[in-house]
């Protein structure tokens, strides 16, 4: 079965240091995509990355980075100098693809990391 | 792009009661999702609409839940004789079908309590 575990619920920092969110998945599918999405107080959730199992090259976006291993199976998302409007949930995401209409995106979510970032 | 807009964001019922949630996707978007979430933990698929069409349900959804998307537009999830255990955020996404496993728009969803 497909599953995705965030082990960290809370990460408390404080302002101007790095954090690193894990994210840890399983599937026995050989083609599949991860994601991140971040959740803000308002409870909107907004996209930040989307990664395909055949591209293992790491990605940078400003203060963020993902850093993908398939050999551990692991996708874990680094802020760089944390600031106090990254504090949000974090939700890694596992595709998996519906079967229907030449597949959608049916995501299967960790339990997410609470990221509070002090001034 | 004027986002993903779901109404009401919260309610508030009795046990027993049947409540309606409504969901307007980003206008070209054909694809539609509803997920729930409940607190502490990620988001559940529920259903998935392709236009009008609702071709997959989750387990999770009861018979006494049911949702429509009348016209391929804006979408509805009614939930009847709600129960405590019902009580969540519900989400809904849209996309637009480019390529396999698109990018979902999520709206800030409908928080729901049963009391």
């Amino acid at each position: 079965a497909q599953k995705v575990t965030q082990a960290q619920t809370e990460i408390s920092v404080v302002e101007k240091e790095d954090v690193t969110l894990d994210c840890v998945y399983e599937t026995r599918d050989t083609t599949y995509y991860l994601f991140w999405y971040k959740q803000p107080p308002s409870g909107e959730l907004v996209f930040l990355i989307r990664r395909n199992s055949f591209d293992e090259q790491n990605e940078i976006s400003g203060r963020y980075s993902w850093n993908f291993q398939k050999s551990t199976s692991s996708f874990n998302f680094t802020i760089t100098a944390s600031q106090v409007v990254d504090s949000a949930v974090y939700f890694c995401a596992l595709s998996e693809l519906g079967t229907f209409s030449g597949g959608y995106n049916k995501l299967i979510f960790g339990a997410g990391t609470r990221l509070a970032v002090h001034p | 792009d004027t986002g993903v807009s779901q109404n009401p964001r919260h309610k508030i019922t009795k046990r027993g009661q049947n409540v309606t949630f409504r969901c307007d996707p980003i206008s070209e978007h054909n694809r539609l999702y509803w997920y729930r979430q409940t607190l502490g933990q990620g988001p559940e698929f529920l259903t998935y609409f392709q236009n009008e069409a609702q071709l997959e349900k989750s387990r999770l959804l009861s018979d006494r839940f049911s949702a429509e998307r009348p016209k391929g537009s804006f979408s509805t999830l009614e939930i009847q004789r709600t129960e405590q255990g019902d009580s969540a955020m519900y989400l809904c996404a849209s996309s637009l079908a480019t390529s396999p496993s698109e990018k979902l728009f999520f709206g800030s969803g409908t928080q729901l309590s049963v009391l």
